[in-house]
């Protein structure tokens, strides 16, 4: 069984904070993804990785960085939050297309 | 990216009452299709992958088809229950290989008791 792990499902944050949130898979899976999902716009790719130290940008990038060290984890980094990013993070392994989810931070900037 | 489609957005259904709501993608360099299921305060699972034209698959109640030529998958739920609740999305591969895939944003189904 796949299991996704996210470090925190509920995180509020004041705005200019610095964000760190992890995610941990235990398929060894190359293939790591994070996505933001808002009302309406579905989920939206925001860093992908396919193997230890390569990062590959998504689809709204900006405002964000990734950190993948060690094959398991895959860090999403906030560096500036803003209020604009608050939403639904979720994080996701795949292998043959499917994706395993974690079960999501939401975070709240104030 | 993939334009990736699904309708309707939301849906509200009574409890006992089947439903059926659609993904449209492009039919060009087809490879797959993936249906998930999001229940709240949950993780997204899979529910079903399609490949080949004219597919279809099944888990219980829960019912899917495939039409490559023209580009859409149908989900079928038989006799909606109140567990059935939740957004249903569809994803297809993008190519450049790297495992992305675009999402729909999805249907959101409340079956009322």
């Amino acid at each position: 069984d796949v299991k996704v792990t996210q470090s925190s499902r509920y995180l509020v944050k004041r705005t200019g904070e610095k964000v760190f949130l992890e995610c941990v898979q235990d398929m060894d899976h190359e293939n790591m993804f994070w996505y933001r999902q808002d009302p309406g716009l579905g989920l939206r790719l925001i860093y992908f990785s396919y193997d230890v130290k390569m990062k590959e940008k998504g689809d709204i990038p900006e405002g964000y960085s990734v950190s993948r060290e060690k094959k398991e984890r895959f860090s999403l980094i906030l560096e500036s939050a803003s209020t604009n990013q608050t939403s639904m993070y979720l994080c996701a392994s795949s292998v043959l297309y499917e994706q395993y989810f974690g079960p999501g931070t939401r975070l709240t900037v104030t | 990216i993939l334009n990736v489609e699904q309708s309707p957005q939301s849906l509200h259904v009574q409890e006992g009452d089947s439903t059926n709501f659609t993904c449209s993608f492009p039919s060009s360099n087809f490879y797959a299709l993936h249906w998930y299921r999001w229940e709240t305060a949950k993780s997204p699972e899979a529910l079903f992958v399609m490949t080949l034209n004219g597919d279809e698959k099944k888990k219980g109640r829960i019912s899917a088809t495939l039409n490559t030529k023209e580009g859409y998958s149908y989900l079928y739920i038989k006799g909606s229950q109140p567990e059935d609740s939740a957004t249903y999305l569809c994803a297809c591969p993008n190519s450049g290989g790297y495992q992305k895939v675009t999402f729909g944003t999805g249907t959101k189904l409340q079956v009322i008791p």
